[in-house]
C-alpha cells in the first residue's frame, strides 16, 4: 500500500531563516506530487505540483521554491522566511483525480 | 468571486440529525468534484467523489447540479465522530490533475 511521509511535524523558525521541508512517498512510482499551504482560517492553497523528476510547476508567486530530486521525493524550500509563511504545509500525491495527503508540517515563523 | 464557496458554519447538530452542506463553484469547465473531510489539525482525507447522477455511501449522499454549479453533501443519522470540517473540492477546468479546495464547512455533532 502507498504511504506518504512528511517531516518535521512542527517547526518554529525566526524570520529570515531558511526552510527545508521534505516529503516522500512509498509504494507507488512516478506519482504526481503537490505542496499545499493552509493558513489559519483559510482554504488549502496549491503552491507547487510536479508530474516527474525535475518538473515543477509553481502556482503562486511567493517566497518559496520546490524541487523533486528523486521520483518519490518532493522538497519545499525557502532562503529567507517571512511571517506570512506561517501555516500548515501539506504534501500530497495523486494517481489521477484523487489526492492523498501526508500528515503535514505546522510552521510558525516568529 | 472565489472559485469554490462554502458556508463556513459551524453547523451544530444533535446526534441522529440530518444535516446538509452546500457548495458552489465558479468554473463551468470543472470536470470532477469531491468532498474531503478534515479533522482538527489533521490532513484532509477523501470522503467521496461526486457524480452527476448523485451517489451514496452509507449515511452520506452527494449531489451535483452542473447547470447551477452546485454540489451538496447530506449526512443522515449524524454521529459524534462526524464532527469535522468538510471541504468541497473541484478540478480546475480541463486540467484534472489540480484541485481547488473550498475553505470548508465545520460540523459539530453534540450528544
Amino acid at each position: 500500500s502507498q504511504t506518504i511521509h512528511q517531516w518535521p511535524a512542527t517547526l518554529v523558525q525566526p524570520v529570515g531563516s531558511p526552510l527545508s521541508l521534505e516529503c516522500t512517498v512509498e509504494g507507488t512510482s512516478n506519482p504526481n506530487l503537490y505542496w499545499y499551504r493552509q493558513a489559519a482560517g483559510r482554504g488549502l492553497q496549491l503552491l507547487f505540483y510536479s508530474v516527474g523528476i525535475g518538473q515543477i510547476s509553481s502556482e503562486v508567486p511567493q517566497n518559496l521554491s520546490a524541487s523533486r530530486p528523486q521520483d518519490r521525493q518532493f522538497i519545499l524550500s525557502s532562503k529567507k522566511l517571512l511571517l506570512s509563511d506561517s501555516g500548515f504545509y501539506l504534501c500530497a500525491w495523486g494517481p489521477s483525480y484523487e489526492q492523498y495527503f501526508g500528515p503535514g508540517t505546522r510552521l510558525t515563523v516568529t | 468571486r472565489k472559485e469554490v464557496e462554502q458556508d463556513p458554519g459551524p453547523f451544530n447538530v444533535p446526534e441522529g440529525a440530518t444535516v446538509a452542506f452546500n457548495c458552489t463553484y465558479s468554473n463551468s469547465a470543472s470536470q470532477s468534484f469531491f468532498w474531503y473531510r478534515q479533522d482538527c489539525r489533521k490532513e484532509p482525507k477523501l470522503l467521496m467523489s461526486v457524480y452527476s447522477s448523485g451517489n451514496e455511501d452509507g449515511r452520506f449522499t452527494a449531489q451535483l447540479n452542473r447547470a447551477s454549479q452546485y454540489i451538496s453533501l447530506l449526512i443522515r443519522d449524524s454521529k459524534l465522530s462526524d464532527s469535522a470540517t468538510y471541504l468541497c473540492v473541484v478540478t480546475t477546468g480541463y486540467n484534472t490533475d489540480k484541485l481547488i479546495f473550498g475553505t470548508g464547512t465545520r460540523l459539530q455533532v453534540f450528544p
